[in-house]
């Protein structure tokens, strides 16, 4: 079945550093795959996606490349703020985004000032 | 422009109670999916609703079922709650199957405490 593997958080960066969050996956087929962030107390929302091999997403500064070779899609940012502090899960579908998404057990990211 | 709608926002309940959870989709999409968040993990699947009948269905046993509506709302329902159940429910909307590459949008969840 698909399984999605990230870092084990939490990580702690200072203002301006750059940031990578790894996020490896299993799946049978051509999935998509997907960066969703909660903050506290909210729902998730969707960061940036990917739908086929080498793909870039990118969205507010974030970028992650979809990378079959190495079963990999993970997420950086080259100056992180500390707005950026939330929880990140890395997730992927089977079905081009609107099958049932498995997602990582999530990473939690705290910007210090 | 309203995105997607839960609610109640927080549930408390007992063991071997029932509870309905409800969700309203983001406007234009037909489809809703229901996941379990267990605190300081990711959302599990637990099914998906497209034309009202269960599309896709995760490893979750018939306590939990639902029910989508003609306007494209719905309800998860779970029957006779364990500790275990304890989480956040979140609830996502998206365009079809076949729709193209849309991704589902979430919403803000309900909390249920079981005691």
């Amino acid at each position: 079945g698909n399984s999605v593997t990230q870092m084990e958080g939490p990580v702690t960066l200072s203002e301006e550093a750059f940031l990578t969050i790894n996020c490896t996956y299993t799946a049978t087929g051509y999935p998509s795959l997907f960066w969703y962030v909660q903050y506290p107390g909210e729902g998730l929302q969707l960061l940036l996606k990917a739908t086929k091999a080498d793909d870039k997403g990118s969205n507010k500064g974030f970028e992650a490349t979809y990378r079959k070779e190495t079963t990999s899609f993970h997420l950086e940012k080259g100056s992180v703020q500390v707005s950026d502090s939330a929880v990140y899960f890395c997730a992927l579908s089977s079905g081009g985004g609107a099958d049932g998404l498995t997602f990582g057990k999530g990473t939690h990211l705290i910007i210090q000032p | 422009d309203a995105g997607v709608t839960q609610s109640p926002t927080h549930l408390i309940k007992t063991r071997g109670q029932q509870v309905t959870l409800r969700c309203s989709p983001k406007s234009g999409h037909d489809t809703v999916s229901w996941y379990q968040q267990a605190l300081g993990q990711g959302p599990q699947f637990i099914f998906q609703y497209y034309e009202e009948e269960e599309r896709q269905r995760g490893n979750f046993p018939d306590r939990f079922s639902g029910h989508q509506f003609p306007n494209y709302s719905s309800e998860l329902n779970v029957n006779a709650l364990l500790l275990g159940d304890s989480a956040l429910y979140l609830c996502a909307s998206s365009v079809a199957p076949g729709g193209g590459n849309q991704p589902q949008h979430f919403g803000d969840g309900t909390r249920l405490s079981i005691l």
